[in-house]
């Protein structure tokens, strides 16, 4: 089984729904976050968690929000979606600092805002 | 923004090595050289990391130089399955997060 799992792996939206990406991890890491693909542009983080009291916003926070449920969960919300959000989303899991830890990606979800 | 720097892409043979080069212009003492790879429709993997020494793997080698302002990942036979984006990233100043990048499209002939 994986160890970080996303679901949904694809989702179509309206623009002005609200959405929920959900992220589970077995790996036990406490460092969670949110990353978003764009073509061309590489992988962009949004938020990320040290643990579940400690929240943290990345370069492109605005416009979502996120919610760490658990060590092993880390969602992602769109209140408002607007088709510039159209991107891939992965979330990630490391056991410490990105510095000298692994980060470990999930398999991504493909978002379509309309 | 990652202040790492690779070519957009390069092309190897398959079961020939390939020395993929990465320039970190801004990197500090303690910053690790991360390299990490995108396969087609797949979240990114680790490939491997070092600070100062020259590291291998099972997947693959990194080669840091003296200087530490430039890195070359090495892949030693590529195969197919090698055929992938490539990011180099370094610690950024000892930031929490690693920055990803445009990262590097590698291309591997049969």
């Amino acid at each position: 089984d994986a160890d970080v799992t996303q679901t949904p792996r694809n989702r179509i939206t309206k623009t002005g729904k609200r959405i929920m990406l959900e992220c589970s991890q077995t790996k036990g890491h406490d460092r969670m976050y949110w990353y978003r693909q764009d073509p061309g542009l590489g992988l962009r983080l949004i938020y990320y968690s040290f643990d579940v009291k400690d929240i943290n916003k990345g370069e492109i926070s605005d416009g979502y929000s996120v919610s760490r449920q658990a060590q092993a969960k880390f969602s992602l919300s769109l209140e408002s979606a607007i088709p510039n959000q159209t991107a891939l989303y992965f979330c990630a899991t490391s056991a410490g600092r990105p510095q000298s830890e692994t980060q470990y990606f999930g398999p991504g979800t493909r978002l379509l805002v309309l | 923004d990652a202040k790492t720097t690779q070519p957009n892409s390069m092309e190897s043979n398959e079961e020939e090595p390939v020395h993929l080069p990465c320039n970190h212009s801004t990197i500090s003492g303690t910053d690790y050289i991360h390299w990490y790879r995108q396969l087609p429709s797949q979240g990114p993997e680790y490939v491997i990391h070092g600070l100062t020494s020259n590291v291998n793997n099972r997947m693959a080698s990194l080669a840091i130089a003296e200087d530490r302002k430039s890195s070359t990942l090495i892949l030693h036979r590529a195969t197919l399955r090698d055929a992938a984006v490539y990011y180099c990233i370094d610690g950024q100043g000892g930031s929490e997060k690693l920055v990803f990048g445009k990262g590097m499209k590698l291309t591997v002939n049969p």
